[in-house]
């Protein structure tokens, strides 16, 4: 059982649509994370949110949009995508801090995107 | 840019066979983890090694994170289906917020009856 949601599990979308991505962490965590995981290609880092701030983007689109409007809540609202957007994108979640436990990171199972 | 490079990227074995996992950077982490992921879902956390030179084990898998703190092995002793999946490294850098994690390239395993 995982402490991190994300629907939907699969989207179809077309490059002129507009759509998000929902992600919520019932783990009690305080940072939370978007990923792009693309065949042959090691997981990309997209953002990363600490404390609800956004602390990284890793040179993200800007056709990628995200927010997060609490500690347990975190979107990824997509617009004009392109064909090469398509690929697995993952949340994570994580307990910030100075702890080395806290770069554990719990994933949930992603969302499937296909843009055509 | 810190890179993990794992090896081997793809294994297929048999059932009941032994199989090391490499996983190296030029890089020292200040911890670095395991993960597997099963197709159509996220990675799932194995282990974390934080001290240079430790070994943990968890069953059949053993872990280790080298002396220098730069690269990790791991270990599968008697290879079962069940370990079917994709292994992926990541190291950690003491950023003091926020965990950044550097993901290693990943190694696809295969175990087959």
């Amino acid at each position: 059982e995982t402490g991190v949601t994300q629907t939907p599990r699969h989207l179809v979308m077309g490059m002129t649509n507009k759509k998000s991505l929902k992600c919520e962490q019932h783990l009690g965590h305080n940072a939370m994370y978007w990923y792009k995981q693309s065949a042959k290609k090691p997981l990309e880092l997209m953002f990363v949110y600490n404390f609800k701030e956004q602390t990284e983007n890793n040179s993200v689109p800007s056709r990628f949009s995200p927010e997060c409007p609490n500690s347990s809540h975190l979107f990824l609202h997509l617009h004009t995508l392109q064909p090469e957007d398509s690929a697995l994108y993952l949340c994570a979640s994580s307990q910030a801090g100075w702890l080395r436990r806290s770069y554990e990171q719990y994933f949930g199972p992603g969302t499937r995107l296909t843009v055509t | 840019t810190q890179l993990l490079e794992q090896s081997p990227q793809f294994l297929s074995i048999q059932e009941g066979e032994n199989l090391t996992v490499y996983c190296n950077s030029s890089s020292v982490f200040s911890s670095l983890q395991w993960y597997r992921q099963e197709p159509g879902e996220g990675p799932v956390l194995l282990v974390t090694v934080v001290t240079g030179g430790e070994v943990k084990k968890l069953k059949r898998l053993t872990f280790q994170f080298g002396d220098a703190r730069k690269d990790s092995s791991l270990h599968i002793t008697a290879a079962q289906p069940g370990d079917t999946g994709l292994y992926l490294c990541a190291g950690a850098l003491n950023t003091g917020t926020a965990s950044k994690l550097t993901f290693g390239t990943g190694t696809r395993l295969q175990v087959t009856l």
